[in-house]
């Protein structure tokens, strides 16, 4: 298994509301990623966890939690985003966090 | 702040001709270097990545070329295909930035057949 799965594939939520983002990955890799994208952008880092533990977070409002429950799991907790939250959310995972990284195919979320 | 930046935004070329896309970066630090091709509505997709200790590495009609002495990076695609249409992106990191893979702008890859 090569893949990096992510769930929902969209997701439209309003501004009160609580959802969740899923990621997995089942290639044994020990980094695994966060990333941003909007519309014509290169994606930005959000944050990394390195052995389930949150190494890297790129001041990143509070109103996004990630949370990392084992090794192939890695969730994105929102809470009353804004509008311009709306994006592509890219989770990625790597061997260690000086190696390549593979990206799932996104969450497209829009905020209404 | 430092960055990672391409030197254009889109290129044009005919199917069957080889491609070039150029990617400037500014942290002198960089030590490792990916590029990605993004598809419409897809994630970024690993082609090839590049160490510092080298200056050229080959893949299946890839080529990256390192020139670390002016901080510029590059992609060849040989015998460029419809399928390349894509967005590509360079990316660097650096062993003492603790997986910050930053990604410069992007060039937008289109094949004309």
């Amino acid at each position: 298994d090569t893949e990096v799965t992510q769930t929902p594939k969209h997701l439209v939520m309003g501004m009160t509301n609580k959802k969740s983002l899923k990621c997995e990955q089942h290639m044994g890799h020990r980094a695994m990623y966060w990333y941003k994208q909007k519309a014509k952008k290169p994606p930005e880092l959000m944050f990394v966890y390195s052995y389930e533990k949150l190494s890297i977070n790129e001041s990143v409002p509070s109103r996004f939690s990630p949370e990392c429950p084992n090794s192939s799991l890695l969730n994105l907790h929102l809470h009353a985003l804004q509008p311009e939250d709306s994006a592509l959310y890219l989770c990625a995972s790597s061997t260690s966090e000086y190696t390549e990284a593979f990206f799932g195919q996104g969450t497209r979320l829009t905020v209404v | 702040g430092e960055s990672v930046g391409l030197h254009l935004p889109t290129l044009s070329v005919q199917e069957g001709d080889n491609s070039i896309i150029n990617c400037a970066y500014s942290n002198s630090a960089s030590d490792y270097f990916i590029w990605y091709k993004q598809e419409s509505g897809k994630g970024p997709q690993f082609i090839i990545d590049i160490r510092s200790n080298m200056d050229k590495r080959q893949g299946q009609r890839v080529t990256v070329l390192l020139n670390k002495t002016v901080k510029h990076l590059s992609l060849q695609i040989a015998a460029t295909q419809p399928g390349d249409s894509a967005v590509y992106f360079c990316a660097e990191n650096a062993l003492n930035q603790g997986g910050k893979l930053i990604f410069g702008q992007g060039t937008e890859l289109s094949v004309k057949p």
